[in-house]
């Protein structure tokens, strides 16, 4: 089974609507992290988090909110998509020692 | 704070020639510094990392990256191409002790039979 568990995997909206996209990991890891990819621009952090009770702002963070149920889930939520937030987007988490990240599979989000 | 420069955003070779993709880092302090590759519709693998210990660190699937500080560069090899090599490459770069991760642009490769 994978490490790092993304849903869905795809998802077509509208704008405006809310989105949620979901992330579970068996790494056992505290720190995770939610990016989206663009062309041309490699990955962009949007939010991240060091425990349940730590989350912090990324990058690009306007527009997104999150939420850490547990150890294990992370979730990243669109309130309002808009048609520029269509991207690919990625959770993922890491070690305490040597920052290395594990990602998942990935959400390919398009806004219409 | 860290950054990362890809040069190339696409690099063709042939099967069974050598692959070269190119970065250069920008950070205040030693960092560590990774390799990730993209399959189609697939998330990032990590190929290799540099963590302060040998300078020439060797990956998965016959790659690996020199890391050369008096050039602040961590450029990625492989002496023979294999058409599964195709995929899309980023650098990415972490200060000890830092949450963040700074990825390149990323490098698209193309095999050619």
């Amino acid at each position: 089974d994978a490490d790092v568990t993304q849903t869905p995997r795809n998802r077509i909206t509208k704008t405006g609507k809310r989105i949620m996209l979901e992330c579970s990991q068996t790494k056992g890891h505290d720190r995770m992290y939610w990016y989206r990819q663009d062309p041309g621009l490699g990955l962009r952090l949007i939010y991240y988090s060091f425990d349940v009770k730590d989350i912090n702002k990324g990058e690009i963070s306007d527009g997104y909110s999150v939420s850490r149920q547990a150890q294990a889930k992370f979730s990243l939520s669109l309130e309002s998509a808009i048609p520029n937030q269509t991207a690919l987007y990625f959770c993922a988490t890491s070690d305490l020692y040597y920052n290395e990240q594990f990602f998942g599979p990935g959400t390919r989000l398009t806004v219409l | 704070a860290q950054s990362v420069t890809q040069l190339g955003s696409h690099v063709s070779v042939s099967e069974g020639a050598l692959v070269l993709l190119r970065c250069n880092y920008s950070s205040s302090v030693p960092p560590y510094l990774f390799w990730y590759v993209q399959y189609p519709n697939q998330g990032l693998q990590l190929l290799l990392k540099y963590t302060s210990a040998a300078t020439l660190v060797k990956g998965i699937n016959g790659f690996e990256a020199e890391f050369k500080k008096s050039e602040t560069s961590f450029h990625l090899t492989k002496p023979s191409a294999h058409m599964s090599d195709a995929a899309e490459y980023f650098c990415a770069v972490s200060d000890p002790g830092d949450y963040k991760l700074s990825f390149g642009a990323g490098t698209t490769v193309t095999v050619r039979a």
